[in-house]
């Protein structure tokens, strides 16, 4: 089955500096790479997503970045924001309905 | 909202109670399941229904029974619960089985078992 490692599990920092967290997955059969956004007391929701065709994409502050040969893809935020604090999973579409999410991080964007 | 729909957003049950849960979208999508996730773990996939049919059973205790009338609405059914079966318990539906759009999530019943 698939294995999915997301780094760090927490992050923090301070307003206005840049966030990046990386997962690695070991399916290769894997093409599609969504970023999830989980704030308290709410479910995960899609910030930003990546086929496996493309290396970068980029939405306002956040962007995601691929690298199928090395099977690692990372989110990448700018200019932070207190609003920004939340935890962030990966996911991992492998063959068929396999999906993996990662393990979360625990963003904390400091005044 | 997300425009899946979960009630009740808490619960508070005891070990010999029946409850159920419901999940409910008008996305359109054809594919809903159901993940818990609990402090300090990743999310763990329990069910997968595709067309109304159960497609995934990860090895879930049969306390819990899912059920799916048609392709809106799911449900979970619960019963003798265990206190370690408090969690956040969140659904989620996709277009299809590929989820090649993405999977939008309800916002969770948070269950506490006493």
């Amino acid at each position: 089955g698939e294995n999915v490692e997301q780094h760090p599990s927490t992050l923090s920092v301070q307003e206005g500096d840049s966030a990046v967290i990386k997962c690695t997955y070991s399916d290769s059969a894997s093409n599609y790479f969504p970023w999830y956004k989980q704030e308290l007391g709410k479910g995960p929701q899609l910030i930003i997503d990546i086929r496996s065709n493309v290396g970068e994409k980029k939405d306002q502050r956040i962007a995601v970045t691929l690298n199928k040969t090395a099977k690692h893809f990372s989110l990448h935020i700018t200019e932070t924001q207190p609003e920004d604090s939340a935890v962030y999973f990966c996911l991992t579409t492998g063959g068929g309905n396999k999906l993996t999410f990662g393990t979360g991080t625990q963003l904390k964007v400091e005044l | 909202e997300t425009g899946v729909t979960q009630t009740p957003r808490h619960l508070v049950m005891g070990m010999t109670n029946k409850k159920s849960l419901k999940c409910e979208q008008h996305l359109g999508h054809n594919a809903m399941y159901w993940y818990k996730q609990s402090a300090k773990k990743p999310l763990e996939l329990m069910f997968v229904y595709s067309l109304e049919e159960r497609v995934e059973n990860n090895s879930v205790p049969s306390r819990f029974s899912p059920e799916c009338p048609n392709s809106s609405h799911l449900f979970l059914h619960l019963h003798t619960l265990q206190p370690e079966d408090s969690a956040l318990y969140l659904c989620a539906s996709s277009q299809d089985l590929q989820g090649g759009d993405g999977y939008t999530f309800g916002s969770g019943t948070r269950l506490t078992v006493v």
